[in-house]
């Protein structure tokens, strides 16, 4: 069982376009976080929301907790080349456990020139 | 160096080698992972050490050994391998206890190719 769903798998849309990827699960959380991952390199921590209804802004990108901490979302604005990557959110808290983060499979995002 | 680092990047060998992959996280941090990536699969966690000390393993064949001599130090010992076990191997470090421990900084990975 998948417990961090994430949608779209894929996304390619050209540059300026607004774009908003998703994070669902049925299970509560302590925290969420994003990451971007690019070809051949590790994931990189974006964003870390942990309060339920949070909004978190890093220059045009969105992130925000769902009320009941169970799902998330982010929101690029004016999607530029450089944004695409494979984004990966991560849930932590779940079922007790303070050291294992939860993940998703990721969003694929390719922003065309 | 700064960061996570992870050596070597890319690693081909046979069924029948023994190699190592190396991980130094240059953070302060006092828990290390493994994780292995595969395609269509999400990461899957396979080792955790907090503060020198294994305390988790999650039922990872024993092809996989671990060894962490101290909190910067994270090394991957690779024996007999199989074409399965070729995937994007990821060391990330966080600091436990911390306000944000479930943070999680990663380094660039070793692509592993068995063949």
């Amino acid at each position: 069982t998948q417990l961090l769903e994430q949608s779209p798998q894929f996304l390619s849309i050209q540059e300026g376009e607004n774009l908003t990827v998703y994070c669902n699960s049925s299970s509560v959380f302590s925290s969420l976080q994003w990451y971007r991952q690019e070809p051949g390199e590790g994931p990189v921590l974006l964003v870390t929301v942990v309060t339920g209804g949070e909004v978190k802004k890093l220059k045009r990108l969105t992130f925000q907790f769902g009320d009941a901490r169970k799902d998330s979302s982010l929101h690029i604005t004016a999607a530029q080349p450089g944004d695409t990557g494979l984004y990966l959110c991560a849930a932590g808290g779940h079922a007790g456990n303070n050291r294992k983060l939860i993940w998703g499979l990721g969003t694929s995002l390719a922003v065309n020139p | 160096e700064t960061g996570v680092t992870q050596t070597p990047r890319h690693l081909v060998m046979g069924m029948t080698n023994k190699k190592s992959l190396k991980c130094e996280q240059h953070l302060g941090h006092n828990a290390m992972y493994w994780y292995k990536q595969s395609a269509k699969k999400p990461l899957e966690l396979m080792f955790v050490y907090s503060l020198e000390e294994r305390v988790e393993n999650n039922s990872v064949p024993s092809r996989f050994s671990p060894e962490c001599p101290n909190s910067s130090h994270l090394f991957l010992h690779l024996h007999t391998l199989q074409p399965e076990d070729s995937a994007l191997y990821l060391c990330a470090s966080s600091q436990i206890l911390a306000v944000n421990s479930y943070e999680q900084y990663f380094g660039p990975g070793t692509r592993l190719t068995v063949t």
